[in-house]
């Protein structure tokens, strides 16, 4: 079955700089990459996603990247706030959507201000 | 408004006990999914289900049952509660026709 590697498990940045966590999976019939945000005492929310058709997308100071050959995908976010502070996760999921997301074991970022 | 339910959120009871998690979803939405987490720690797959009366295993299913009776509703039950089962549990959802998962607000269960 998928699994899925995240790296770093913590990360701490200053207020302005950028933040790049990376997964990697190990079955290349995955074709669904999501990353979700889970602030604390919160519900986790799906913040982008990518499918394997695409190498890249862009919303606002997040973007995932996708690199089939070698299985694995980035989170970036630019300019960080002290509000991007969470945990994150990704996920990979096989083709047909009818597996359950394989996730990552999460990412706490921390935004210094 | 069109969410994901899951009463109660706050849940405090004594070992043996028999405990039921409510979750319904007014998403229209035909897979639901439970999962067990620590707060901010990894996310465990307990039970799945892509429609009425289909429920699967996940890697904690050992210690509890689900129902799928009604699209809407995928209640959890612990037949006999644990201090072990002590964490947060949440219920998700997924979009027909895609893996796109959105996850109801949680239960905080305690168990003395």
């Amino acid at each position: 079955g998928e699994n899925v590697e995240q790296h770093p498990s913590t990360l701490s940045v200053q207020e302005g700089d950028s933040a790049v966590i990376k997964c990697t999976y190990s079955d290349s019939a995955s074709n669904y990459f999501p990353w979700y945000k889970q602030e604390l005492g919160k519900r986790p929310q799906l913040i982008i996603d990518i499918r394997s058709n695409v190498g890249e997308k862009k919303d606002q100071r997040i973007a995932v990247t996708l690199n089939k050959t070698a299985k694995h995908f980035s989170l970036h976010i630019t300019e960080t706030q002290p509000e991007d502070s969470a945990v994150y996760f990704c996920a990979a999921s096989g083709p047909g959507g009818n597996t359950p997301l394989v996730f990552g074991k999460g990412t706490r970022l921390s935004v210094i201000a | 408004e069109a969410d994901i339910y899951q009463t109660p959120r706050y849940l405090v009871i004594g070992t043996g006990k028999k405990i039921t998690l409510e979750c319904s979803q007014t998403m229209g939405h035909d897979k639901m999914y439970w999962y067990q987490q620590d707060p901010g720690m990894e996310l465990h797959l307990i039970h799945y289900s892509y429609g009425v009366n289909s429920t699967e295993k996940g890697d904690l299913s050992s210690e509890s049952t689900v129902s799928r009776i009604r699209t809407e509703h995928f209640p959890l039950t612990l037949e006999s509660a644990r201090p072990s089962h002590t964490s947060q549990y949440l219920c998700a959802s997924s979009v027909p026709g895609t893996p796109r998962e959105f996850f109801g607000p949680g239960t905080r269960l305690t168990v003395l």
